[in-house]
This record gives structure tokens, C-alpha cells and sequence, in this order.
């Protein structure tokens, strides 16, 4: 079975600190990872996906996140952050055979950027 | 990005009613649908997986007797709780996925679900 867990559950930044934000997972075999966000009274919207390829994913809103298979992590990561970056984030993984599965979700992190 | 709208957004009822949430992919089929629910300060936890004109699939520990799960169209499926009691009130999420979306998923607004 598939677990994600993410590192840090409350987070709180001052606008233009960098971010980074930890998730590891556990799967005996390929997957695919993602990261979400949902805004305060919005719903999930996605930041950015790895498939396969290079490791390096660049999302949406200046986010990136790095896959690193050895480490089963895909952290992800903001230079500088920014108010509206307030949020809750998921880490989620899913089976890679493209097939029917839906996602496992970590226990998300709430990130709160201070002005 | 593609739509996906849920019906109601919030909804309360009393123990031993039922209550049927929709979920619609608004511009994309969705050959794929899934439920998710979202308890407070914590993750979602994937209840269903639903294939249009199948019967939809559900984890471990999820009654499909309680939760009954319809995806008669490509662009619609719902969950209906039966006979609901306190402890199934929670933040109900849907999502769903298409063949030419590239298999990801698209997440609803949610249905905040009360029970009294």
C-alpha cells in the first residue's frame, strides 16, 4: 500500500523567505507525485506533477519540486514566497500504470506567509 | 483547466435521512470518478473509485452499503449516504479524471455534509 508523509504540518514564513516543504512516500513500484494546494475556501487546484523524466518539475506560481527516487522524496520548493501563497498544501502519489487508482494524500501542510 | 462542480455545496440533515451529493466534470468526460473525504485537520482519504456504466470500487474499510456510488453518465456520478449518522458528517470531495485529460485529476469544490 502507498503512504505519503509530509514533514511539517504548520509552516510559517515571512514574504520573500525560500520554502521548502518535505514529502516522502512509500510504493514497492513506479508512481506518479503530485503537489496541490487549496486556498482558504477554494478547492484543490493542482501546483505541479512528475510522470517521468526530469526530475525537476516546474509548476505553477514559481513552485518547483525535485523528485529524488533514492530518497522516495518530492519536496517542494519556492525561491521567494509571497502573502497569497497562504495555504494548504498535499503532497499526493498514485500508481504510475495510469489505471484506475485514485490518489494517497499526506496529511498536508499549512503554510501561513506573515506581510 | 478543466471543470468539475459539486451539488450541494453544503448540506445538513438529520440522523437516519439520506443525502445524495453530485459531482459533475462540466466540460470533459470523465470516464473515471473518484470520492474523497476530507476530516478536519486532515488528509483526504480516497472512500470509491467510480468507472462510468461499472460499479464503482471502495477502499478498504468503506461501506458500500452506507455510501452508494453512481457514475450512470460520463459527466456525472453520486454519492449518496444512507442513513447518516453524527460521525458521517464530514467535507465530501470529489474528483474526476478523463482520457484525453491525460489521466489527472480534477478536484470539485466539495460538500460540506452535517448531520444532526
Amino acid at each position: 500500500a502507498q503512504s505519503v508523509s509530509q514533514h511539517n504540518h504548520h509552516v510559517i514564513l515571512s514574504e520573500a523567505a525560500s520554502l521548502e516543504l518535505g514529502c516522502n512516500y512509500s510504493y514497492g513500484g513506479t508512481v506518479n507525485l503530485f503537489w496541490y494546494v487549496q486556498y482558504p475556501g477554494q478547492h484543490l487546484q493542482l501546483l505541479l506533477k512528475y510522470f517521468s523524466g526530469d526530475p525537476l518539475v516546474k509548476g505553477i506560481k514559481g513552485f518547483e519540486a525535485e523528485f529524488i527516487k533514492s530518497k522516495f522524496s518530492f519536496n517542494l520548493r519556492k525561491p521567494s514566497v509571497q502573502w497569497s501563497d497562504t495555504a494548504e498544501y498535499f503532497c499526493a502519489v498514485g500508481d504510475s500504470g495510469g489505471g484506475a487508482d485514485g490518489l494517497t494524500f499526506g496529511k498536508g501542510t499549512h503554510l501561513i506567509i506573515q506581510p | 483547466g478543466a471543470v468539475v462542480s459539486q451539488h450541494p455545496s453544503r448540506v445538513i440533515c438529520k440522523s437516519g435521512t439520506s443525502v445524495k451529493i453530485e459531482c459533475r466534470s462540466l466540460d470533459f468526460q470523465a470516464t473515471t470518478m473518484f470520492w474523497y473525504r476530507q476530516f478536519p485537520k486532515k488528509s483526504l482519504m480516497l472512500m470509491a473509485t467510480s468507472n462510468e456504466g461499472s460499479k464503482a470500487t471502495y477502499e478498504q474499510g468503506v461501506e458500500k452499503d452506507k455510501f452508494l456510488i453512481n457514475h450512470a453518465s460520463l459527466t456525472l456520478s453520486t454519492l449518496t449516504v444512507t442513513s447518516a449518522h453524527p460521525e458521517d458528517s464530514s467535507f465530501y470531495i470529489c474528483s474526476a479524471r478523463g482520457r484525453l485529460r491525460g489521466y489527472e485529476q480534477y478536484f470539485g469544490p466539495g460538500t460540506r455534509l452535517t448531520v444532526t
